[in-house]
């Protein structure tokens, strides 16, 4: 059974840097892709972006200009940076698994509330 | 991006009944429409993928079909661990998938 888990800090202070990773255990496949995706209170879920095993990435346009992901499959690892943050970023963020062919999430972990404050 | 539109966007049923949540896409993604349960504190449960096709270990109440713009999500006899809030995605266009706003099924 796949099995993912984000990690990383709970609180970040407007304009930084929100770091988070995701371990995956259970198979690290590169038959599949690796995804990001928020919800914002209140809100409904967005997709962040994906990362192949070999490091192909696609980000949503909204925010292609502040997001950067990166993979460690020495680690079975997957990172997400998003930079300048503000309250608006405040959220759950969710790594999951994507189906590459349907193009569906099959395997989520639990999500992690990153709140931006001051 | 492509829209997503779900309707109601909250509902209120009883253990038993038989409920259904429509997802409208703003063109046609032909079948490539995905449900999710969403409940806090937990991972997401994926569903339906294909429009159609049930995801293994899913409790086959739960149906769902459509294609083009209209699709449907049908949980006959409403359990109560089924009471959360359930997502549509498309996944037609990646430039991104997009998801529905989210249907909360409460207790009536």
């Amino acid at each position: 059974q796949v099995q993912l888990q984000e990690s990383g800090p709970g609180l970040v202070k407007p304009s930084e840097t929100l770091s988070l990773t995701c371990t995956v255990s259970g198979g690290f496949s590169s038959s599949y892709y690796w995804s990001w995706i928020r919800q914002s209170p209140g809100k409904g879920l967005e997709l962040i972006g994906y990362i192949s095993h070999s490091g192909s990435t696609n980000y949503s346009p909204s925010l292609k200009s502040r997001v950067t992901l990166s993979v460690d499959t020495s680690k079975n690892q997957f990172s997400l940076k998003l930079t300048s943050v503000s309250a608006a970023d405040t959220a759950v963020y969710y790594c999951a698994r994507e189906v590459v062919f349907y193009g569906c999430f099959d395997f989520w972990g639990q999500g992690t509330l990153v709140t931006v404050s001051s | 991006d492509i829209q997503m539109t779900q309707s109601p966007s909250s509902l209120s049923a009883s253990v038993g009944d038989r409920v259904t949540i429509t997802c409208r896409a703003g063109q046609s993604i032909t079948t490539y429409l995905n449900w999710y349960q969403v409940k806090p504190g937990k991972a997401p449960k994926l569903l339906i993928y294909a429009a159609s096709r049930l995801q293994s270990g899913v409790p086959s109440r739960f149906t769902a079909s459509g294609s083009g713009t209209d699709f449907t999500l049908t949980i006959s006899g409403l359990q109560p661990e089924d009471f959360a809030t359930y997502y549509c995605q498309q996944s037609y266009s990646v430039s991104p998938f997009t998801f529905g706003g989210g249907t909360k099924v409460e207790i009536k």
